[in-house]
């Protein structure tokens, strides 16, 4: 296993297009996180995955944004009729169940970038 | 509410010598992890280290240790002998233990490793 994988790496969308980037997490960990990054500052939590459950959304999430994690493997975010505010790099991470003494780490992907035009 | 504050935007150190990254968190949970990851201009996220709530001793890894101030909620990053790799935006996260789910980020520090 390499490592959390993201793809597309960039997307450029017109404004009112539709996009789905997938990420494929680290096999053995059953948590997934979407997280979106805007120049400049840290992570914002978009939404989270145990299994195949999607058990929180921010309340950043618009209803455009969608995200599913069919069979607990990988996951998609599609971002629907797009807008210039949705430019930003989308991560994705994964990691173990937290035990009740020990939080893990996330190991994230690459990322995507998008522009919208 | 969770809330994670790191007020250097930048800090400048010279290689070869320690620098001390400032964080302080907020909440009202007595059970929670403190983080740090450091994101290169490659971009990836890399996790650096990670506190326990109720850990007694400080966290290290490497050059890297956690200064848990736990009555303060302070929890800074000290990087030994820097080095120039080491430039980079450092983000300081917590993740409540029970019953959350998601780790918050503060804004970030970038750090500049000067030869």
């Amino acid at each position: 296993d390499t490592g959390v994988s993201q793809d597309p790496r960039h997307k450029i969308t017109k404004r009112g297009q539709n996009v789905t980037f997938r990420c494929d997490p680290i096999s053995e960990h059953n948590r997934l996180y979407w997280y979106r990054q805007t120049l400049g500052q840290g992570p914002e939590f978009l939404t989270y995955f145990q299994n195949e459950a999607q058990l929180e959304k921010s309340r950043l999430l618009s209803d455009r944004f969608s995200a599913e994690r069919p069979k607990g493997s990988f996951s998609t975010l599609e971002i629907q009729r797009t807008e210039q505010g949705d430019s930003a790099m989308y991560l994705c991470a994964s990691s173990l169940r937290d035990t009740l003494t020990h939080n893990y780490g996330y190991t994230f992907g690459s990322g995507t970038r998008l522009t919208v035009v | 509410a969770q809330k994670i504050t790191q007020t250097q935007p930048g800090m400048f150190v010279q290689e070869k010598e320690a620098v001390t990254l400032d964080c302080t968190y907020d909440t009202s949970d007595p059970s929670y992890g403190l983080f740090w990851y450091k994101q290169p201009s490659s971009g990836e996220m890399i996790f650096l280290i990670y506190q326990g709530s109720y850990d007694q001793q400080n966290a290290t890894e490497g050059r890297y240790s956690l200064n848990f101030q736990k009555a303060r909620k302070s929890a800074n990053l000290v990087i030994s002998a820097s080095q120039l790799g080491d430039s980079a935006m450092y983000f300081c996260a917590m993740r409540e233990g029970t019953g959350g789910f998601k780790t918050i980020f503060g804004a970030g520090t970038r750090l500049f490793v000067k030869a």
